[in-house]
């Protein structure tokens, strides 16, 4: 069975540096997105990316947040100047056919902002 | 903001108990209805897609109902057992994202 695969599974870091969390979505897929749940909230949209380019980003996903998918595999959520809110899980997900489908999600990168 | 509601938060059932829970949804601009299950520590795994009003779609001992007129769909599983325990999410599509509900977290115990 195909997987997604994020790296790394748990990341400690300062407030105010950058992190750069990494996903290997399925190699098939067309649809790509990144979620967070910040703990005892709902699972949240961040960005859906298709086509080389962000189709969609929510109010969370300011201009500290950046996407990309840099070498046709992987593909990328940077946060260049962490806060203590963004404490959270983050999930990576992809699609073949957009919403119609079940998203493939990834197990996660648990963000840990100090 | 689209409001999606998951009832009940949590629910523990015994071994063999069959069990339900519901999704509440916006019932206008209705696409799509997706409901995942998610074991501790893993990932959201996709349980169905619903597109059609009135639809029933089964996966072994889970299926699931819609209803896009009044906005519900019911996730119902047979004869519970302690492998089912997960929280199942429902999610509704609107443009390129997914609106979560807040999960129902289901414990069966042995």
């Amino acid at each position: 069975e195909p997987e997604v695969t994020q790296t790394p599974s748990h990341q400690v870091t300062q407030m105010g540096q950058e992190v750069i969390l990494r996903c290997v979505p399925i190699s098939n897929h067309l649809y790509f997105y990144w979620y967070r749940q910040i703990l005892g909230q709902k699972v949240e949209f961040l960005v859906s990316f298709y086509n080389n380019e962000i189709s969609e980003k929510s109010e969370i996903f300011d201009d500290q947040f950046s996407v990309e998918r840099p070498d046709g595999s992987n593909f990328t959520l940077k946060i260049r100047s962490t806060k203590l809110e963004d404490s959270a899980m983050y999930f990576c997900a992809s699609s073949f056919e957009g919403t119609i489908n079940g998203y493939t999600f990834g197990s996660g990168t648990r963000l840990t902002v100090v | 903001i689209l409001n999606v509601e998951q009832s009940p938060q949590s629910l523990h059932v015994q071994e063999g108990d069959s069990t339900n829970f519901t999704c509440s949804f916006p019932s206008s601009n209705f696409y799509a209805l997706h409901w995942y299950r998610w074991e501790t520590a893993k990932s959201p795994e996709a349980l169905f897609v619903m597109t059609l009003n009135g639809d029933e779609k089964k996966k072994g001992r889970i299926s699931a109902t819609l209803n896009t007129k009044e906005g519900y769909s019911y996730l119902y599983i047979k004869g519970s057992q302690p492998e089912d325990s997960a929280t199942y999410l429902c999610a509704f599509p609107s443009g390129s994202r997914l609106t979560f509900g807040e999960g129902t977290q289901l414990t069966v115990n042995p």
